[in-house]
C-alpha cells in the first residue's frame, strides 16, 4: 500500500527555471493538498483540491500552479523559480471532510 | 486569517514523565483537531484526533478538547526516546472541513 507518493525527491532548480512536482495517492481519496514547510513558519497550504475537477487557493499561493488531473493525481508547478521558493513541499490526500491527512514524503527543493 | 497557537518549545522531559503539548485556535467555528508528529527529515504522521469536547485515550496518548476555551491539549504518558520529536497540532478553518491549518509545531525532546 503505496500512499501518497511524492516525485522528485530532491531539486536544484536555478532561479527561473520552471518545474512541475508530481503527486499520486492510491487510496481514492476525493481531497488533495499541497503544504510547503519553511524553518520556523511551519506547513502553510498552498493549493487544495476538494474534489476532482475543483481547485482552490490556499494560504500561500502566489508563483504556484496546480493541476488536478484525475481523482489520483495532483500536481503543483513553479513557472519562473525563486529562492524564496527554497523549502520542502508536501502533498497530502484526504478521504471526506473530517477525517486526517494523509501525508507524502515531501519533496526538497533548492532555488539557487 | 485563522490562527492556530503552539510553543515552539523545546519542551524536555525525562523518560517515563508525562510530556504535555498544548494547542490554542482562533476559529470558533473549527470542528476537527488532529495532532501529528514530525520527526527530523521525515513527513507528519497522525497520532490522534478529536471532535467532541473531553477526552480521547489510545494507547499512551490523550487528547484533550475544550471548545469554549479554544483549547485542545495531548498527553504523552511515559514518555519514550522515540517520542522526541516535533508535535503539529492542526484545525479545520474558515468554515470549511477541507483546509487545516497547521501550528508551528512543539519540540519535544525525552531524555534517557
Amino acid at each position: 500500500n503505496a500512499g501518497v507518493t511524492q516525485t522528485p525527491k530532491f531539486q536544484v532548480l536555478k532561479t527561473g527555471q520552471s518545474m512541475t512536482l508530481q503527486c499520486a495517492q492510491d487510496m481514492n481519496h476525493n481531497s488533495m493538498y499541497w503544504y510547503r514547510q519553511d524553518p520556523g513558519m511551519g506547513l502553510r497550504l498552498i493549493y487544495y483540491s476538494a474534489s476532482e475537477g475543483t481547485t482552490d487557493k490556499g494560504e500561500v499561493p502566489n508563483g504556484y500552479n496546480v493541476s488536478r488531473l484525475n481523482k489520483r493525481e495532483f500536481s503543483l508547478r513553479l513557472e519562473s523559480a525563486a529562492p524564496s521558493q527554497t523549502s520542502v513541499y508536501f502533498c497530502a490526500s484526504k478521504e471526506v471532510d473530517n477525517s486526517p491527512l494523509h501525508f507524502g514524503n515531501g519533496t526538497r527543493l533548492t532555488v539557487t | 486569517q485563522k490562527e492556530v497557537e503552539q510553543n515552539s518549545g523545546p519542551l524536555s522531559v525525562p523518560e517515563g514523565a508525562i510530556a504535555s503539548l498544548n494547542c490554542t485556535y482562533s476559529d470558533r467555528g473549527s470542528q476537527s483537531f488532529f495532532w501529528y508528529r514530525q520527526y527530523s527529515g521525515k513527513s507528519p504522521e497522525l497520532i490522534m484526533f478529536i471532535y467532541s469536547n473531553g477526552d480521547k485515550e489510545d494507547g499512551r496518548f490523550t487528547a484533550q478538547l475544550n471548545k469554549a476555551s479554544q483549547y485542545v491539549s495531548l498527553l504523552i504518558r511515559d514518555s519514550q526516546p522515540s517520542d522526541s520529536a516535533t508535535y503539529l497540532c492542526a484545525v479545520n478553518s474558515g468554515g470549511s472541513n477541507y483546509k487545516l491549518t497547521f501550528g508551528k509545531g512543539t519540540l519535544l525532546t525525552v531524555n534517557p
